[in-house]
């Protein structure tokens, strides 16, 4: 069965930091690749996905993430962070074709001090 | 709304009770899915439902879980003789369609005590 990692649990950064978060899935096959958002109090969104084609994808609110297939991962990348960014990010991985439902990560929680 | 809905928000019931909770999906969307989410997790996987069948069950964790969607639209998740184990926040989704971009409710926390 696919799996997610996510390496790290607890992130806290500045204004204006850049930011890169973690991923790395275990699924030998053709994936969809996600990043969902839960701000505080509101219910899990979409940041971006990756299906196929270009593996730099973009994103709601600025972010971006790559998918570099030899290494099986696919961080999440923000050149400044901005406090609205404090949330929880999760990676997601679905694997293409299958009936299956998301095989989700732990989850990182994301603090920004302004 | 436009949006997934879940029913009740939060369900606080006694050890060996037995629980429902709801999701309305979004109109048109076939494809409805149901997580669980403990405390420092991520959602793990329960049941996809494409249409009136649930075409993946493998992620309900015993047969205490069960869950209908008779029309296709409204699903309900049921669990019976509950355990605190099982306490959790129940997260439905709906989607277009397989791998398509799934769109989450607010959730149920269930708490059994």
């Amino acid at each position: 069965a696919q799996s997610v990692s996510q390496h790290n649990h607890h992130v806290i950064l500045s204004e204006a930091a850049s930011l890169e978060l973690g991923c790395n899935y275990s699924y030998g096959g053709t994936v969809n690749l996600f990043w969902y958002v839960q701000y505080p109090g509101q219910h899990l969104q979409l940041l971006l996905k990756y299906f196929s084609g270009d593996p730099l994808v973009k994103g709601i609110k600025g972010f971006e993430a790559e998918f570099i297939k030899s290494k099986f991962s696919f961080n999440l990348r923000k050149p400044s962070v901005q406090w609205s960014d404090t949330a929880e990010y999760f990676c997601a991985v679905y694997p293409g074709g299958g009936a299956d439902g998301l095989t989700f990560g732990k989850g990182t929680h994301l603090i920004i001090q302004p | 709304g436009a949006g997934v809905s879940q029913t009740p928000s939060n369900k606080v019931t006694e050890k060996g009770k037995y629980v429902e909770l709801r999701c309305d999906p979004i109109s048109g969307h076939t494809a409805l899915y149901w997580y669980r989410q403990s405390l420092g997790q991520g959602p793990e996987f329960l049941i996809y439902f494409q249409g009136t069948g649930a075409a993946d069950d493998s992620g309900l964790p015993n047969d205490r879980f069960f869950a209908v969607r008779p029309e296709g639209s409204v699903s309900t998740l049921k669990i019976q003789r509950t355990e605190r184990g099982d306490s959790a926040v129940y997260l439905c989704a709906s989607s277009l369609g397989p791998s398509s971009e799934a769109f989450f409710g607010q959730g149920t926390r269930l708490t059994v005590v």
